[in-house]
């Protein structure tokens, strides 16, 4: 079975701090990976996502992720956070060849003040 | 072109009435979820759809949910004998297919049982 955990529950910042929020994964094979993000009103949208190739993807807004396989991990970054980033933000994954359910973690709220 | 749409958008209901959740995915989207939000609790899938076909219903949290696609279009999420517990937000997304593709949020269905 497929498993995300999202490490900080709740983080708040000032503006132009930067930002690094945790997602590791448990999976036996290969997987896609998402960020997905639901500002304060709105649908869930997504902000990036990897399936192959190079494993630092680049999103909306921004915002970055590393993929390593090594440490079943895909922490998104941003150097310098705006007061419009607060918003809840939720890393998923996919196993390929598996029963294509996505598992999502349980989320990230993030604050910033302006 | 027009996004996910979900109806009501609100539902208030007496614990042990039948409630029905519906979902318009996307035109094209072949692929289509229903997943529970609830309070710090993140995403819980419950069901996908690939066409008409829900291939996994273990997601299901009982018997008393069902669900249904027709035409492989519309959705609709039924909850029989509902219970307090089932009060949270239901969301829908659709995708262009299974596992590699991004999906989109509807706005969700905010279910309170009293």
């Amino acid at each position: 079975a497929q498993s995300v955990s999202q490490h900080n529950h709740h983080v708040i910042l000032s503006e132009a701090a930067s930002l690094e929020l945790g997602c590791n994964y448990s999976y036996g094979g290969t997987v896609n990976l998402f960020w997905y993000v639901q500002y304060p009103g709105q649908h869930l949208q997504l902000l990036l996502k990897y399936f192959s190739g190079d494993p630092l993807v680049k999103g909306i807004k921004g915002f970055e992720a590393e993929f390593i396989k090594s440490k079943f991990s895909f922490n998104l970054r941003k150097p310098s956070v705006q007061w419009s980033d607060t918003a809840e933000y939720f890393c998923a994954v996919i196993g390929k060849g598996g029963s294509y359910i996505p598992t999502f973690g349980r989320g990230t709220s993030l604050i910033v003040h302006p | 072109g027009a996004g996910v749409s979900q109806s009501p958008s609100n539902k208030v209901t007496e614990k042990g009435k039948d409630v029905e959740l519906r979902c318009d995915p996307i035109s094209g989207h072949t692929a289509l979820y229903w997943y529970r939000q609830s309070l710090g609790q993140g995403l819980e899938f419950l069901i996908y759809f690939q066409g008409n076909s829900a291939p996994d219903k273990s997601g299901l949290p009982s018997d008393r949910f069902s669900a249904e696609r027709t035409g492989g279009s519309v959705s609709t999420l039924t909850i029989q004998r509902t219970q307090q517990e089932d009060s949270a937000v239901y969301l829908c997304a659709s995708s262009l297919r299974l596992a590699e593709e991004t999906q989109y949020f509807g706005p969700g269905t905010r279910l309170l049982v009293l």
